[in-house]
């Protein structure tokens, strides 16, 4: 079984440059979740779908992040314009539901200089 | 709001020196509480899922435990491949369903 797929997996970008990530998550796995993680902590939730809906993203910075999430499978993030305090690795992970355990793939490293 | 603390930070033992790690936490109700492992550039691994106090669940030379308020990562006779970060995450009962992470313990087994 494919597991969930990231790319790019490294990334470096000025201060106020915009970036996207793109995930592919599980076949069949209907949550998928962006988490942010900084160096030296635990990842934190980004936004986190069901389908194609969003059922949390209050940890979402809206005024420069955004994701969506089309036909229910693949989803983009992105960053818009892009701070020093944003260099982190970018974690997408996906569950057949909910209440299951998610599955995480590599990782993007980002370092916003 | 969900805290999960671990402890240690970061754990140096020698090969086959068993120890524990600690994952306390605070939820308004546990849906579940999930032990990851995570390798120098790579995405969290999952190890296991435990849903109320008192079950276990082995693998290898791991032991995870729960109880009310915390688990344990027991870990016996460890080998140099054990070394990882080990992360702790609970899902609590309300209707979003967020997984809310610990900052990990970073175990190192020297040969």
């Amino acid at each position: 079984e494919a597991g969930v797929a990231q790319s790019p997996r490294y990334k470096i970008i000025e201060k106020r440059q915009s970036v996207a990530f793109w995930c592919n998550p599980i076949s069949g796995h209907a949550t998928l979740y962006w988490y942010q993680q900084i160096l030296g902590q635990g990842p934190k939730l980004l936004i986190q779908f069901q389908n194609n809906g969003v059922v949390d993203d209050s940890q979402l910075p809206k005024d420069r992040f955004s994701a969506e999430r089309l036909k229910g499978v693949d989803s983009t993030l992105k960053i818009q314009p892009a701070k020093l305090e944003d260099s982190a690795v970018y974690l997408c992970a996906s569950s057949y539901g909910g209440l299951a355990e998610a599955f995480f793939g590599q990782g993007t490293r980002l370092t916003v200089v | 709001e969900d805290q999960v603390t671990q402890s240690p930070e970061a754990l140096r033992l020698q090969e086959g020196e068993s120890s524990s790690l600690n994952c306390s936490y605070t939820v308004s109700g546990l849906r579940g509480l999930f032990w990851y492992r995570q390798d120098p550039g790579k995405g969290p691994e999952f190890l296991f899922t435990l849903y109320s106090a008192g079950e276990e669940k082995e693998k290898e030379r791991l032991k995870a435990t729960l109880t009310k308020k915390e688990s344990f990562l027991h870990i016996t006779a460890p080998k140099p491949e054990d070394s990882a970060t080990y992360l702790c995450a609970v899902q609590d009962t309300g209707s979003a369903r967020q997984l809310t992470f610990g900052s990990g313990t970073q175990l190192t087994v020297l040969p």
